[in-house]
């Protein structure tokens, strides 16, 4: 299985400042059509997942441009230009591209 | 609007089998593969398998294989998770979700295996 790597774990940030998560695969996501299938995902506290971005660096309908994704390969990474008090949760990076489909293991991510 | 609603969750005793059935709307739920994903007490994201449109293609994640039966009804826009032989491992919250991208999530619900 491919092994996704985030980091940090944990991350403090005040309101307004940017935030940066990291994810690592274990091998390259770029599958056979040339596409790249790694996801961002929010788990806000008691709710269910929710994806933010698709193909590294889409953002999903109604999320906003303070969001972004960027990377390729095996290195991947989500930011947040200013933080608000509503992206409190943890991140979870996923990819598509290889079977099984495996997750990152979380950023948590605490307002300062 | 996309809504997905699991149910059929609970206390289940170590052995015994469970059905979760997920009630899709707001999507033409025959034209997408389906997915479920689980997530153990204050643990992260496992992903355990998803079908086709048409069923002919069932996959799972290979260490939950022989647990787990992924199955829909197109007619009744309805997923199902057939899960045998229980034991404490599987005590999670499990989501179905619309795949194959996971775009969107279930509220989740809550599967409890003890005596």
């Amino acid at each position: 299985d491919v092994v996704m790597t985030q980091t940090p774990v944990s991350l403090s940030v005040a309101i307004g400042q940017p935030a940066s998560i990291s994810c690592k695969s274990s091998q390259s996501l770029v599958g056979t059509s040339g596409k790249t299938y790694l996801n961002w995902l929010l788990q806000r506290p008691g709710q269910s997942p929710k994806r933010l971005i698709y193909l590294v660096s889409k953002l999903d309908s109604g999320i906003p441009d303070r969001f972004s994704g960027s990377g390729s390969e095996t290195d991947f990474t989500l930011k947040i230009s200013r933080v608000e008090a509503d992206d409190l949760g943890v991140y979870y990076c996923l990819q598509g591209t290889h079977f099984p489909q495996t997750f990152g293991g979380g950023t948590k991510l605490e307002l300062k | 609007e996309v809504k997905l609603v699991e149910s059929g969750g609970g206390l289940v005793q170590p052995g015994r089998s469970l059905k979760l059935s997920c009630a899709a709307s707001g999507f033409s739920f025959n034209d997408y593969w389906m997915g479920w994903v689980r997530q153990a007490p204050g643990k992260g994201l496992e992903w355990i398998g998803e079908i086709n449109q048409d069923s002919s293609t069932i996959n799972y994640t290979p260490s939950l294989k022989d647990k787990f039966t992924i199955s829909r009804d197109n007619a009744q826009n309805t997923l199902y998770l057939q899960m045998s032989k229980l034991g404490s491992e599987d005590t999670a919250i499990y989501y179905c979700a619309r795949a194959r991208y996971l775009d969107y999530w279930g509220q989740g619900v809550m599967v409890t295996v003890s005596s």
